[in-house]
């Protein structure tokens, strides 16, 4: 199985900052790779799928990076609406979900 | 527009058995890649289960031999067959649907989820 392993756990940031979460896949996982963003009591919602493609309706602000195995997701400018639970995953072999990575305000 | 919507959560007992629905408008089931995963209470995302367009399933090692995914065309709907259930199947199901990439750039991902049905497994 694919292992993946996102840092950090939490975060706490403030409106404006420039925010960086990475992903480690176990293995090579070529363009694999997705990132969601979930808000408590709701589903979870794509933001970037293959690596580093915006999802449609989803603000410029989000960025994806990354290969092989290691992946970053990018806010550039902190807004309200972003403090939220962010997931990776991969789907080259099966499925796997990182542990998530929880954006607070300071 | 495309939905999901999930139902049948409940509470069950250890070791019942329970159906989960997920019925789709606006795209068809039988056409596409359909998923079912899970979050237990205030933990992170778990994916349980696939069904390919051709009938292919696969499922995580901690629900293979418990749980069954399938889907009725006729009624344009996703299934969660489960059974010895335990406590530790105390979860949000979502259903969602995967949207693939193509030759040019080759992806999969989830890309329509439902709300999610709370399944309790407790005594």
């Amino acid at each position: 199985d694919i292992q993946m392993t996102q840092s950090p756990s939490s975060l706490s940031a403030s409106v404006g900052d420039r925010v960086t979460i990475t992903c480690r896949a176990s293995q090579s996982i070529s363009t694999y790779l997705n990132w969601y963003q979930q808000k408590p009591g709701k589903a979870p919602k794509l933001l970037i799928y293959a690596v580093s493609s915006l999802q449609s309706g989803v603000p410029s602000r989000f960025s994806g990076s990354g290969s092989g195995t290691d992946f970053t997701l990018t806010i550039s400018s902190l807004q309200p609406e972003d403090f939220a639970t962010y997931y990776c995953q991969q789907s080259y072999i099966i499925r796997t979900f990182g542990q998530g990575t929880t954006v607070e305000i300071k | 527009e495309m939905q999901l919507v999930e139902t049948g959560g409940g509470l069950i007992q250890p070791g019942g058995s329970l159906r989960l629905s997920c019925a789709a408008s606006g795209f068809t089931v039988s056409s596409n890649y359909m998923s079912w995963v899970r979050q237990a209470p205030e933990r992170g995302l778990e994916w349980v289960s696939i069904i390919y367009e051709g009938g292919s399933t696969y499922y995580a090692d901690s629900v293979k031999g418990r749980f069954t995914i399938s889907r009725d065309n006729s009624k344009n709907t996703l299934y969660l067959q489960m059974s010895s259930l335990r406590a530790e199947d105390t979860a949000v199901y979502f259903c969602a649907r995967v949207r693939l990439g193509d030759t040019v750039l080759a992806y999969d991902a989830f890309d329509i989820w439902g709300q999610g049905t709370m399944v309790t497994v407790s005594s």
